[in-house]
């Protein structure tokens, strides 16, 4: 158990449909993380907050939505996604100061099938 | 921008010692990382090393770090059947988005009896 807890562990859905992942961490920390996993491809950083403001997009199409509405919960939101978006999510957190040291945890991903 | 290099496979015997190695492009680097994923899980963090640091020992864990070479490597020890998984070297730097971490594409070690 990292303290990291992302819903639901699996997920099916369709090209038409909308779905949201939540991932919610009880470390006390103030920066939190959507990372992309896919089969064959190195760790692809989606999103960072910190703070709850959004300090990091790398290029994500706008398919993919996220919300931080505190500093323990962020979400994913899901709209019109393409089979190229099966793959592991994963949500991480830290607590991050002026050292530059930034120990992430990960909770456990949502496995994503795009059908 | 920053890059993070690894082998992708490494197979051992059970007892042996496992030598993961990783190569990284950021002179600027900070913090170092190794992370372990075992199927179906997220990454765990097993050690991290400061930069002016060389090495570092955590039970049958050994970092070296060659900042010159810009190298970082992780020995375990008594490698056991346990230790099968992805490992995954990282780096952040102070200078400019120090929240990233940028990550190595991973190594899976695989453990034979």
């Amino acid at each position: 158990e990292t303290g990291v807890t992302q819903t639901p562990r699996h997920l099916v859905m369709g090209m038409t449909n909308k779905k949201s992942l939540k991932c919610e961490q009880h470390l006390g920390h103030n920066a939190m993380y959507w990372y992309k996993q896919s089969a064959k491809k190195p760790l692809e950083l989606m999103f960072v907050y910190n703070f709850k403001e959004q300090t990091e997009n790398n290029s994500v199409p706008s398919r993919f939505s996220p919300e931080c509405p505190n500093s323990s919960h962020l979400f994913l939101h899901l709209h019109t996604l393409q089979p190229e978006d099966s793959a592991l999510y994963l949500c991480a957190s830290s607590l991050f100061g002026t050292s530059g040291k930034n120990i992430q945890y990960f909770g456990a991903g949502t496995r994503l099938s795009v059908l | 921008g920053e890059d993070v290099e690894q082998s992708l496979f490494l197979s051992v015997r059970e007892g042996d010692s496992s030598v993961i190695n990783c190569t990284y492009t950021d002179s600027s680097s900070t913090y170092l990382y190794w992370y372990k994923q075992e199927p179906g899980a997220g990454l765990q963090l097993l050690t991290y090393i400061f930069s002016n640091m060389d090495m570092k020992q955590d039970q049958r864990l050994t970092v070296l770090l060659n900042k010159k070479d810009k190298h970082l490597s992780l020995r375990i020890a008594d490698t056991q059947t346990g230790d099968s998984a992805i490992y995954f070297c990282a780096e952040t730097n102070f200078t400019g988005g120090g929240n990233k971490l940028t990550f190595g594409t991973g190594t899976q070690l695989k453990v034979e009896l």
